[in-house]
Formats: C-alpha cells, sequence, structure tokens
C-alpha cells in the first residue's frame, strides 16, 4: 500500500523557518517525482513545488521560489521542503503528492501537516 | 499562468440526483485535466485524469468529458459519501500546476 506520511509542521513566527519531511512507503519511491501542495485554511489547493525523480528537475510557485527549497533523499525515501522567511501567508496545510506515471498527475496524497505563521 | 475557475461555486442536491460540475482553462489545456474529490479533514482524492479517465478504484458513476477550456464532471447518481468538494487541476502548461477554486457538492 502506497503511504506518504508528512511530518515537522507547527507553530513558527514570521521570518522563521520550518523544515517539512514526507516518508514514502509502499512503492519504490526513486522512480516517481513528488510534489508539495498547499491548502490555507478554508480555502482551495495551491501547487507549492516539485522535484524529478533523480532530483535533478526542481520548479517552485512563484508564491515561494527564492524562499522554499525542496529536496529528497532517495536512500530514505523522504521528501523535504525548507521553508525560511515565512509569511503569514505561508499558514497552510502541507501535503506531499506523488505523481503518477506524468508530472501533475497526483495520484497519492498524504495525509498534510499544518504550518501556522503567526507571531 | 492557465487559470481555473469551476461552477457552480456550491451545488446543492439530494441523494440519488445528477450532479454536473463545470471546470473552464483560460486558454486551452489539451486533455491534460483531472479532478480530485476532497472531504473534510481529509487530504485530496484523484477521481478523474486526462479529462474522461477513471483513476483506480473511482466508481462509475463518476465520468468526465470535454477538451482544450471546456470540463464536465458528472456524478450520475449521488451518494451520500459523494458529499465533497471538487477541485479541477492541469498539468498541460507547468509550472505552474493550477487548480480550480472548488465545487462543493452539499445535501439539499
Amino acid at each position: 500500500e502506497v503511504q506518504l506520511v508528512e511530518s515537522g509542521g507547527g507553530l513558527v513566527q514570521p521570518g522563521g523557518s520550518l523544515r517539512l519531511s514526507c516518508a514514502a512507503s509502499g512503492f519504490t519511491f526513486n522512480i516517481y517525482s513528488v510534489n508539495w501542495v498547499r491548502q490555507a485554511p478554508g480555502k482551495g489547493l495551491e501547487w507549492v513545488s516539485y522535484i524529478s525523480s533523480s532530483g535533478t528537475t526542481i520548479y517552485y510557485a512563484g508564491s515561494v521560489k527564492g524562499r522554499f527549497t525542496i529536496s529528497r533523499d532517495n536512500a530514505k525515501n523522504s521528501l523535504f521542503l525548507q521553508m525560511n522567511s515565512l509569511r503569514v501567508e505561508d499558514t497552510a496545510v502541507y501535503y506531499c503528492a506523488r505523481d503518477e506515471a506524468v508530472a501533475g498527475l497526483f495520484d497519492n496524497w498524504g495525509q498534510g501537516t499544518l504550518v501556522t505563521v503567526s507571531s | 499562468e492557465i487559470v481555473l475557475t469551476q461552477s457552480p461555486a456550491t451545488l446543492s442536491l439530494s441523494p440519488g440526483e445528477r450532479a454536473t460540475l463545470s471546470c473552464r482553462a483560460s486558454q486551452s489545456v489539451s486533455s491534460y485535466l483531472a479532478w480530485y474529490q476532497q472531504k473534510p479533514g481529509q487530504a485530496p482524492r484523484l477521481l478523474i485524469y486526462d479529462a474522461s479517465n477513471r483513476a483506480t478504484g473511482i466508481p462509475a458513476r463518476f465520468s468526465g468529458s470535454g477538451s482544450g477550456t471546456d470540463f464536465t464532471l458528472t456524478i450520475s447518481s449521488l451518494e451520500p459519501e459523494d458529499f465533497a468538494v471538487y477541485y479541477c487541476q492541469q498539468r498541460s502548461h507547468w509550472p505552474p500546476f493550477t487548480f480550480g477554486p472548488g465545487t462543493k457538492v452539499d445535501i439539499k
């Protein structure tokens, strides 16, 4: 069974940093690209970042570019999101989402981890 | 960036009724459009990909159609578990992947 389990969320002050993790199991992690998608409280879904299976291709949404860094450790079946210079508007549930055979087709999602940016 | 709009924002229906949800793209996305279902407190679930293909395990009452800029998700006969929010999403022109704002299907 495919499982994606996020962790690392919490309360942080504006300007602070946080590192999210996503532990993958039940599939061959190193052949799939993966993404972070977020959802602000009561709002819709927003794609945040993409990383290819090898980690060599990376993209970000304009709203986080220059502040967030996506990475992966295929040996540990893990995905990460380093979030710096956090803003109040970054408050959201952050999901990791696996791409199916093609980029941008999110066939499996984690349960999400809540990041709250507030003073 | 491709903008997706969904209508209506809310659809109030009774179990057993037919639901028709619309998604329109600001420019052609060919058939690279997906639909997701999200229930309160849960992660989204992939329902339909490439406009008309049901994802694994999705019941036949869910169907998708359309191409270019206009797409439709149809639920032929609503079951109690189908009351949820539905999002469309494009992967034709990226980055970024973009989602529509969602349609909430609630119980009348």
